[in-house]
């Protein structure tokens, strides 16, 4: 059975840092491109970051651009999102998702409030 | 970034009644390979996405036969054919043809009338 499950999600202060991890299961984790899509309380959905399987190439939405920085460890079959400089407008539940978007984990909320 | 429109985004249906959703393209999807990245998700309240269509018209795995899609190159339509109470949620386009970005459209909100 499939399973992504996110961790590392809380509140932060304006400014501040938080690393967002997925760890996968029931899957080859290497063998897929992963994503990263937010959704912010009441909105709709944002594809925010991805990287490609064998970790080559990796994508970021303007609103992530110098921000964000999106990892993957193989070994361990996780998806890493590093985010800083959070802003309020950051607020959201950021899900990790399997490539072809058939899978997507539980989500875990990023609240950035002082 | 390609944009993606739906209509309506509010969609009061009637227990037993069929509901449709229109998605709009802002360029056409179909990739090189001939194939068209068009998928429809279902949020329930509370809940993640989850996948109902994939390339327009392929349900997933246990996704209930009152549910289809159909269109082509700039057109989709998520089509229900009788409303249950379970169904209620937002449904969501997003092509996969033209990315990066993945891009979906703002959601439409299915509730009972």
């Amino acid at each position: 059975e499939v399973q992504l499950v996110e961790s590392g999600g809380g509140l932060v202060q304006p400014g501040g840092s938080l690393r967002l991890s997925c760890s996968a299961s029931g899957f080859t984790f290497s063998s897929y491109t992963m994503h990263w899509v937010r959704q912010a309380p009441g909105k709709g959905l944002e594809h925010v970051s991805a990287i490609r399987n064998n970790g080559g190439s990796t994508f970021y939405a303007d609103s992530a651009k110098g921000r964000f920085s999106i990892s993957r460890d193989d070994s361990k079959n996780t998806l890493y999102l590093q985010m800083s400089s959070l802003r309020a407008e950051d607020t959201a539940v950021y899900y990790c998702v399997r490539d072809g978007f058939d899978f997507w984990g539980q989500g875990t909320l990023v609240t950035v409030s002082s | 970034d390609v944009v993606m429109t739906q209509s309506p985004l509010s969609l009061p249906v009637s227990l037993g009644q069929p509901a449709s959703i229109s998605c709009r393209s802002s360029q056409s999807l179909v990739y090189s390979d001939g194939n068209t990245y068009l998928n429809w998700f279902q949020q329930r309240p509370g809940q993640s996405p989850r996948r109902l269509i994939y390339k327009v018209s392929n349900r997933d795995s246990g996704v209930p036969d009152r549910f289809s899609g159909s269109g082509s190159g700039t057109d989709f339509t998520l089509k229900i054919s009788r409303v249950e109470a379970e169904d209620v949620g937002v449904y969501y386009c997003m092509q996969g043809t033209h990315w990066p970005p993945i891009t979906f459209g703002q959601g439409t909100r299915l509730e009972i009338k």
